[in-house]
């Protein structure tokens, strides 16, 4: 099962708004409202934004938002904050070859 | 509050077996009604998913383990583990153990994970 594609880095100025993309297959993304998106700090445990493709949990800043088209996920951050600078992951539930998760490849997100 | 610690031999031969503890407290592993499980990031690179279980639903793996991958469940403890066997220096990475968010998202719950280098 190959890794979901993710822009290696994106980069946006202060206040801006930056756009990621997370694209699989019909068997993973396109086949199933379960993406969810994480932001990993150096040296730090990733930290849940965003499940079921647009849902945010408790205590996750409504400046991130997800959606989904076809087999294309994407994550938006509004209002870019320095404090955004991170790592950012996609992942999907998907049933090629048998039920698992796959992530994606990150994308390193600059604060300009 | 739910917390979650991994513990294990940082270091492991080639071909031996690799195994994690999760130390679950703020939460009941056999009452839960949540999925747990184990990711892994090799040093510099990215996440991968390499298994959850549902305490009274079975277990799930990333097929690209080969079935090397096992774990196991110690309700008296409140812990859960991992054994992967035949390591290489491919399964160095950083081992994190969780508890998913709700079904379809696999872990809104971490550990703060724990290196494990695979070297003779």
């Amino acid at each position: 099962q190959s890794a979901l594609t993710q822009p290696a880095s994106v980069s946006g100025s202060p206040g801006q708004s930056i756009t990621i993309s997370c694209t699989g297959t019909s068997t993973d993304v396109g086949a199933y409202n379960y993406v969810s998106w994480y932001q990993q700090h150096p040296g730090k445990a990733p930290k849940l934004l965003i499940y079921d493709v647009s849902n945010r949990p408790s205590g996750v800043s409504n400046r991130f938002s997800g959606s989904k088209s076809g087999n294309t996920a994407s994550l938006t951050i509004s209002g870019l904050q320095a404090e955004d600078e991170a790592e950012y992951y996609c992942t999907s539930f998907t049933t090629s070859i048998s039920a698992h998760y796959v992530f994606g490849t990150g994308t390193d997100v600059t604060v300009l | 509050q739910l917390q979650l610690q991994e513990s294990g031999p940082g270091l492991v031969k080639p071909s031996e077996t690799l195994s994690l503890t999760c130390t679950v407290s703020g939460d009941s592993i056999s009452s839960s009604t949540y999925y747990w499980g184990w990711i892994r990031q090799s040093p510099g690179k990215g996440l991968e998913w390499i298994g959850s279980f549902f305490y009274t639903g079975g277990t799930f793996y990333n097929p690209s383990l080969k079935s090397r991958g096992t774990i196991s469940v110690d309700t008296s403890k409140n812990q859960f583990s991992l054994k992967l066997n035949s390591v290489t220096a491919a399964d160095t990475a950083v081992y994190y153990c969780a508890r998913e968010h709700s079904n379809g998202c696999p872990a809104a719950y971490w550990g703060q994970g724990t290196l494990v280098t695979v070297s003779s």
